[in-house]
């Protein structure tokens, strides 16, 4: 059974300041793994996805197969990054995609 | 990038009622799309992928004879509340994969349903 975790509902940090959302995920095979973000009132949108390995708005993340983990970096936060942020989960061979609850990042000015 | 589009956006209904709503590919066709179910600072939880021209698939738990999905045409797919009550209140969003595209999904705007 697949399983995508972020352990952070609320996340909030200081503009400038370098932010970090947690993305665990729980997989047999080997998945492909997305991060989704949701602007106020707006629909879902990727973000970025670990197989094409760049960089969007300053976001990187690194698949981290040993820790099971995709964690979403910035180091430099702007406000415009606040939004809800959705790590999400594709098995092998599948076509839908298994999200995680989401964290809602803030950042303050 | 490619867009989908839900209607109605927003749909208030009486119990007992029938609600449908509509997921459209507007430049690209689809044949799977995604229907899924978001509560209140929940997550998306997908209910069923909708195939063209075949059957829906639907997740556990998910009741097929109350949410009815029809996927009749590449660029059209419907979702059908049945005989709604209050607790299936919530927020509906239909995704869609472009056919040998990426694996990128492209989501609708999401239509917010409220059963009195």
């Amino acid at each position: 059974a697949q399983r995508v975790t972020q352990p952070e509902k609320l996340l909030s940090v200081f503009k400038g300041a370098p932010v970090e959302l947690k993305c665990n995920y729980s997989y047999s095979g080997s998945p492909e793994l997305f991060w989704y973000v949701q602007y106020s009132r707006q629909r879902l949108q990727l973000l970025l996805r670990h197989i094409s390995r760049e960089s969007i708005k300053g976001f990187t993340a690194d698949l981290n197969k040993g820790e099971t983990s995709f964690h979403l970096k910035k180091p430099f936060a702007q406000e415009e990054d606040s939004a809800m942020y959705y790590c999400a989960l594709r098995g092998t061979g599948a076509n839908n995609l298994f999200f995680g609850t989401g964290t809602r990042l803030t950042v303050i000015p | 990038g490619a867009v989908v589009s839900q209607h109605p956006s927003w749909v208030i209904c009486k119990s007992g009622t029938s609600v449908k709503i509509e997921c459209r590919s507007l430049d690209f066709q689809a044949t799977t799309m995604f229907w899924y179910r978001q509560f209140p600072k929940q997550s998306l939880m997908l209910m069923a992928t909708s195939n063209e021209g075949s059957k829906a698939t639907y997740e556990q738990g998910v009741e097929k004879d109350k949410f009815l999905i029809n996927h009749a045409s590449l660029t059209l797919s419907t979702l059908t509340v049945t005989s709604a009550h209050p607790e299936d209140s919530s927020f509906y969003i239909c995704s869609a994969r472009i056919f040998a595209g990426t694996g990128e999904l492209f989501f609708g705007e999401g239509s917010r349903l409220t059963v009195l």
